[in-house]
């Protein structure tokens, strides 16, 4: 399973878009990137999840180089709501494990 | 459209005491997994299941034991209950292997 990096924590204000960057150096091929977020006393949400290049829903963007060493979630003109904690995992869950690391606390403020 | 309900949501144990945690989901998932949230820490992977009548160690099962008799229920048991697992523990599931997680409500367990 690869190791992933992320900040453990942000700031940032209403309105503003906001990047968060998960470093994963020995990602394996099959391996795919997750994003999850997590508000407090709730369990973890699934965001958005990505193989290559860019993924877009309603929610969010990923990002993801050609080397696949990082990846960036972006989240457009944040709201106070999107206080939380947001987690990067990577991995091909084939053999059933679903790994979080640490995660980076986000803070929007007004 | 119930998701992944656990019972009970808080629990107050004696050290030495042993209960057991019920995790169900509705969506006919093969998926299973428990963790375990500290204060201000990630989630960290007790025991999983692949599939009925399967289970896997995670990162930290020590004093932790499971099982997945049917496809729809996931216990996580607690033998003899000690301080340091007084945290909020946190059921999912998904339909397969690198497929969206979905998160029970949490069951706030304190060991005193």
């Amino acid at each position: 399973l690869a190791k992933t990096t992320q900040p453990i924590s942000m700031d940032s204000y209403e309105g503003q878009e906001v990047n968060i960057t998960c470093s994963h150096n020995n990602i394996a091929t099959n391996d795919y990137i997750t994003w999850y977020q997590q508000f407090p006393s709730q369990g973890p949400r699934f965001i958005i999840q990505g193989y290559k290049t860019k993924v877009t829903n309603e929610v969010a963007s990923l990002f993801i180089p050609a080397d696949r060493k990082s990846s960036t979630l972006s989240l457009p003109r944040v709201s106070l709501s999107d206080t939380a904690v947001y987690y990067c995992l990577v991995g091909d869950n084939q053999g059933g494990k679903l790994i979080f690391g640490q995660g980076t606390e986000l803070s929007v403020k007004p | 459209n119930a998701g992944v309900t656990q019972t009970p949501k808080f629990r107050v144990l004696k050290t030495g005491q042993s209960m057991t945690l019920l995790c169900a989901q509705d969506m006919n998932h093969e998926y299973m997994y428990w963790y375990r949230q500290d204060p201000g820490m990630g989630l960290r992977l007790i025991h999983y299941s692949v599939g009925e009548g399967t289970t896997a160690k995670g990162e930290v099962p020590d004093g932790y034991n499971v099982s997945r008799l049917k496809k729809q229920n996931f216990l996580l048991g607690l033998e003899s209950a000690a301080p340091s697992q007084t945290s909020v523990y946190f059921c999912a599931s998904s339909v397969r292997a690198r497929a969206e997680a979905f998160f029970g409500q949490g069951t706030r367990l304190t060991v005193v």
